[in-house]
């Protein structure tokens, strides 16, 4: 059974906190992708990985870094945290190569709350 | 660039009743098209998809149908269970450029019994 899993289902974190978000997937697969979900507004891309050590921009990276160490594992970080990063985080991952055919379908995690006082 | 656009919900039905979700993208080069489900409390899962025009996605009694004429994938079903409540994701992927999904906003279904 293929699996994502996310380290926290809720998180309470104060305004200025350095936030770690850490996602793994036991699939073997190149590429992992941070989304956060806000109402109204559905997914919206914050970065993703297609390889160890590689990252690229997403929709809305500003605010967020990653870190890709190992194939299995992909981090997200908020440098310093405030209120309008409050929002539900999805990690996903999906296989293929570079050029990967587009039918490829994502695996997603269960999600991390996270809200920011 | 590439965009998906679903109908506002909630979308509120009796169990049994027929449901259509409409869904119409942009995108440049041919994308395949996805549906994914929110269950209450979880992540996102797959639905169905369809890679090309013509194609019809099918799963749990869900159809969906890759209209490249009038870039349409809307989804439907024909009766209900109160198991579908949901937020529903439809969402696009090109081959070229980067892997990621475009995703639509969402559409919430509540069934009633």
């Amino acid at each position: 059974d293929v699996k994502v899993t996310q380290s926290s289902r809720y998180l309470v974190k104060r305004t200025g906190e350095k936030v770690f978000l850490e996602c793994v997937q036991d699939m073997d697969h190149e590429n992992m992708f941070w989304y956060r979900q806000d109402p109204g507004l559905g997914l919206r891309l914050i970065y993703f990985s297609y390889d160890v050590k590689m990252k690229e921009k997403g929709d809305i990276p500003e605010g967020y870094s990653v870190s890709r160490e190992k194939k299995e594992r992909f981090s997200l970080i908020l440098e310093s945290a405030s209120t309008n990063q409050t929002s539900m985080y999805l990690c996903a991952s999906t296989g293929g190569l570079a050029g990967a055919r587009s039918s490829y379908e994502q695996y997603f995690g269960p999600g991390t709350r996270l809200t920011v006082t | 660039g590439d965009s998906v656009t679903q109908m506002e919900g909630p979308v509120t039905l009796s169990e049994e009743a027929c449901l259509t979700i409409n869904c119409t993208y942009t995108a440049t080069g041919y994308p395949s098209l996805f549906w994914y489900v929110q269950y209450p409390g979880e992540g996102l899962q797959l639905l169905l998809k369809a890679t090309k025009a013509d194609d019809k996605g099918s799963n749990k009694g869900f159809e969906a149908t890759y209209r490249k004429e009038t870039t349409s994938f809307h989804l439907e079903k024909g009766s209900v269970q109160v198991s579908d409540s949901a937020v529903y994701f439809c969402a696009l992927r090109t081959s070229a450029g980067r892997r990621a999904l475009t995703f639509g906003s969402g559409t919430r279904l509540q069934v009633q019994p």
